[in-house]
């Protein structure tokens, strides 16, 4: 049975950045691919960006570009996510979930971390 | 990028009645689109992927059907632990993308 894991809650000021963390049991972790997908409070579902270890690579929203970065680190399964320049509608549940083939949606999520952006 | 619309945004219905949401998609997306079923303060979950494949776990009261740009979820007999939040997602092209949201409520 696969688990996906989250740090805990950040409160974090305008400006700087925030790193959460996704540690996986299960599986094989770099076989898969992670996702980041954030919900802020009362809003829909919004995609992030991924990693995909087995290749090495990483993809990203466009509106995120150059504020997140995605990584991964197979020997100890656990997937990162940091997200920089903080705005205060940053505010949200960020999850992670795994991706096995694209044909075949998100069968893992995280916990969820709530990351408030506040002065 | 490819935008996908949900409706109806809400619904009110009854246990025991059937119930409807539609996703469209802003262009066509083959059967790359997945539903996920979201209550509140927990993480989505995987209902149906691939349109119409329900995903191992799920009660068979779930269904999915479509392609192209039209797709359907249907739920037969709600249960009371259906009430929540449903979600389509196309994953056919980066970025993949949500739908607003559909959320049940009970009558």
């Amino acid at each position: 049975q696969v688990h996906l894991v989250q740090s805990g809650a950040e409160v974090k000021k305008p400006g700087s950045s925030v790193k959460v963390s996704c540690k996986a049991s299960g599986g094989a972790f770099g076989t898969y691919i992670i996702n980041w997908v954030r919900q802020a409070p009362g809003q829909g579902l919004e995609w992030m960006g991924r990693s995909i270890p087995l290749v090495g690579t990483t993809d990203y929203a466009q509106r995120f570009q150059g504020r997140v970065t995605i990584t991964a680190d197979t020997s100890t399964s656990t997937a990162y996510m940091e997200l920089s320049s903080l705005r205060p509608d940053d505010t949200a549940v960020y999850y992670c979930a795994r991706e096995v083939d694209s044909a075949m949606g998100y069968d893992h999520w995280g916990q969820g971390t709530l990351v408030a952006v506040s002065s | 990028d490819i935008e996908m619309t949900q409706s109806p945004s809400s619904l009110s219905a009854s246990v025991g009645e059937r119930v409807t949401i539609t996703c469209r998609a802003s262009q066509s997306i083959s059967t790359y689109l997945n539903w996920y079923q979201q209550k509140p303060g927990k993480a989505p979950k995987l209902l149906v992927y691939a349109a119409s494949s329900l995903q191992s776990g799920v009660p068979s009261r779930f269904s999915g059907s479509g392609s192209g740009t039209d797709f359907t979820l249907v739920i037969d007999s709600l249960q009371p632990e259906d009430f929540a939040t449903y979600y389509c997602q196309q994953n056919y092209r980066i970025p993949p993308s949500f739908g607003q949201g559909t959320k049940l409520e009970i009558k």
